[in-house]
């Protein structure tokens, strides 16, 4: 079955520090893939969408200067926290679509990222 | 309201027992997932659905279209499946974006 590997799992940075996360699709080609954000305690949240070669499309309240997302292939997307601080300190996961309707919405497995 | 429900909220069970989660949802959907996520924050996607029920293991998913409607089971409950379990769905008009319910929070107890 379709495969999103997310790397890393868990990550402890700086304040002021950039973290970037990686997410792959293993044995599909991932036309869309979006970007999700959990606080504590709260639902699973959209970031952005961002399709294959073209710019990423942000929701409302989401810094795009802030939260950099690079998907420059079809198996290859990347999420870059810049100048993190400890409010960023979240739950980040992915999810890709591909290019038939089977390999749809294939989850990432997460990245807890911690500001210190 | 939410476009996804998920009841209970918290649910506490002995070794063993049959498990049902609900999920509802108010709209048209092209597929629906159920997540467990652990204490650690990682998330294994259990199933994704469209139509009838699949089983893996221990583990059954239903969807009922008509209703709006689909349930996670767990059999033979055990502490391991101790976990955050969440339902995802994606609307079939708005371009794929996945929209999450509030988990349930499952502790089985030995």
């Amino acid at each position: 079955g379709a495969v999103v590997s997310q790397h890393p799992s868990r990550v402890i940075c700086k304040s002021g520090t950039s973290v970037k996360i990686e997410c792959r699709s293993l044995d599909f080609q991932a036309t869309t893939m979006f970007w999700y954000r959990q606080f504590p305690k709260q639902s699973l949240m959209l970031m952005a969408t961002s399709n294959e070669g073209s710019k990423a499309t942000y929701e409302q309240g989401v810094e795009k200067d802030k939260f950099l997302i690079n998907h420059a292939s079809l198996t290859l997307s990347t999420l870059t926290v810049t100048s993190a601080h400890p409010e960023d300190s979240s739950f980040y996961i992915c999810s890709a679509r591909g290019l038939a309707g089977f390999y749809g919405y294939t989850f990432g497995s997460g990245t807890r990222l911690t500001v210190v | 309201k939410n476009e996804v429900e998920q009841s209970p909220q918290n649910l506490t069970a002995q070794e063993g027992e049959f498990i049902t989660i609900n999920c509802s949802y108010s709209v048209g959907i092209s597929a629906l997932h159920w997540l467990q996520q652990h204490p650690g924050g990682g998330i294994v996607s259990l199933f994704m659905l469209s139509s009838g029920k699949k089983k893996h293991g221990r583990l059954i998913a239903t969807i009922n279209i008509q209703e709006k409607h689909s349930s996670l089971h767990i059999t033979a409950s055990h502490p391991r499946d101790s976990a955050v379990y969440i339902c995802a769905v994606n609307s079939n008009t708005n371009a794929g974006k996945s929209t999450f319910g509030d988990g349930t929070t499952l502790t089985v107890k030995p």
